[in-house]
């Protein structure tokens, strides 16, 4: 079983629809992220989470809400899909950074919305 | 504001080439910089990370260099295989109290 799981994986849906994409992860990480992917623009930060109380904006929050449920879940929340907001999402997590500890990400297989 | 740019967008090789990837930065003082391969559809893996008091990081083919007075990294794949083919993505960052950003890649082809 994959340790960070992303559903959907796929969803197609009309402009004006509240979406919901989940993220729950399995690696026992504090540190949670969404990030979109557009071609030719490459991987950027919708929001992030350090632990259970703490919610960040990225670079591009705008149209975009997320929930910090639980340790293990993170959800990114489309309150009325709009078309370019058809993208790639990927969610990912890391543990504190530490001397033993890279600090790397792992990441989702990805969630493909397409809003028409 | 911060930058990061890696060097084109897309870079063929012949296998058995060595590849270089480069990635520069600028409004940065990062404290160490990763690399991560993606590959089409998948979330990106990391490979690698570099502190800013190493000159140098090797991983069985991957060499990654780090200039902090250039603002650059250099990431080389020798004796390059099919297989490498994917994008591979920079990111600087300046604390492990900052998020992760990325570069915006380079997709590596490795031609036979």
């Amino acid at each position: 079983d994959a340790d960070v799981t992303q559903t959907p994986r796929n969803r197609i849906t009309k402009t004006g629809k509240r979406i919901m994409l989940e993220c729950s992860q399995t690696k026992g990480h504090d540190r949670m992220y969404w990030y979109r992917q557009d071609p030719g623009l490459g991987l950027r930060l919708i929001y992030y989470s350090f632990d259970v109380k703490d919610i960040n904006k990225g670079e591009i929050s705008d149209g975009y809400s997320v929930s910090r449920q639980a340790q293990a879940k993170f959800s990114l929340s489309l309150e009325s899909a709009i078309p370019n907001q058809t993208a790639l999402y990927f969610c990912a997590t890391s543990g504190k950074d530490r001397a033993s500890n890279t600090g790397e990400l792992f990441f989702g297989e990805g969630s493909r919305l397409t809003v028409l | 504001s911060q930058k990061i740019e890696q060097n084109s967008e897309a870079l063929n090789i012949q296998e058995g080439k060595t590849a270089t990837l480069t990635c520069n930065y600028t409004n940065y003082s990062p404290a160490y910089l990763q690399w991560y391969r993606q590959d089409p559809g998948r979330g990106p893996v990391f490979l690698l990370l570099i502190r800013e008091n190493e000159k140098e990081k090797r991983k069985e083919r991957l060499k990654v260099t780090f200039d902090t007075t250039l603002k650059q990294s250099l990431f080389h794949i020798t004796a390059s295989q099919p297989a490498d083919s994917a994008t591979y993505l920079c990111a600087p960052r300046n604390s492990g109290n900052t998020p992760l950003v990325f570069g915006k890649g380079t997709r590596l082809s490795v031609i036979a």
